[in-house]
């Protein structure tokens, strides 16, 4: 019983690198999403979709790129790291209908970028 | 647009004593509401919710919320605290109608001491 999986669990960058950070459910989820938590600020929302195809921004979209190509997997990418990247990221998804409001987690990525 | 206040960074609390963790949030429309807690390096997990109904929420792990519609508060409250409560708990909100997307408060860090 997975549920949410992210991948990698740890990873360090030197700045200006790129990487992807993948995220996979098994729940059939129509939405997904993509946050970072930073000490104090809680949980800000960089990017969301709501189905296989779509993507939009979030409350903190820039420097980072997101794809859902599969409804199971939505792709998160820095392309040119930069220290203000380093967080905790999570993914999470929520399913259609009177569940959608509730959010079912990853246990995250801790990202350092020097 | 909705938003969500925890007033409370950190919360200390010997074991076995009362707890409540505060909420307060703002918005001109109908609301849900919800309580996530996050152990230490995983990711967030639904603890209790309010859709409608019955104003007084009994979540997991003898926590229980209530809602106060002319306070706009969603304090959550535990009569004996244990060690393994110590975490960090999450407020959040999401309109009723026509979002996906939920609007977290930035987190009280419950430390349970013995």
């Amino acid at each position: 019983n997975a549920g949410v999986t992210q991948t990698p669990k740890f990873r360090v960058l030197k700045t200006g690198q790129s990487m992807t950070l993948l995220c996979a459910q098994d729940m059939n989820h129509e939405y997904m999403y993509w946050y970072r938590q930073d000490p104090g600020m809680g949980l800000r929302l960089i990017h969301y979709s709501v189905g296989e195809g779509t993507t939009a921004k979030g409350e903190v979209p820039d420097g980072y790129n997101v794809s859902r190509l599969k409804k199971q997997n939505f792709l998160l990418g820095l392309e040119s790291a930069a220290p203000s990247q380093t967080s905790v990221y999570f993914c999470a998804s929520s399913p259609v209908g009177m569940g959608k409001n509730i959010q079912y987690f990853g246990a995250g990525t801790r990202l350092s970028v020097l | 647009a909705q938003s969500v206040t925890q007033l409370d960074s950190q919360v200390p609390v010997f074991e076995e004593a009362p707890v409540e963790l505060r909420c307060n949030y703002s918005s001109s429309v109908s609301v849900y509401l919800f309580w996530y807690v996050q152990y230490p390096n995983q990711g967030l997990q639904l603890l209790l919710k309010y859709l409608s109904g019955s104003t007084l929420v009994k979540g997991i792990n003898g926590f229980e919320a209530e809602f106060n519609k002319s306070q706009t508060s969603f304090h959550l409250r535990k009569p004996s605290v244990h060690i393994s409560d110590t975490a960090e708990y999450f407020c959040a909100v999401s309109l009723a109608s026509g979002t996906y997307k939920d609007i977290f408060g930035t987190g009280t860090r419950l430390k349970v001491l013995a």
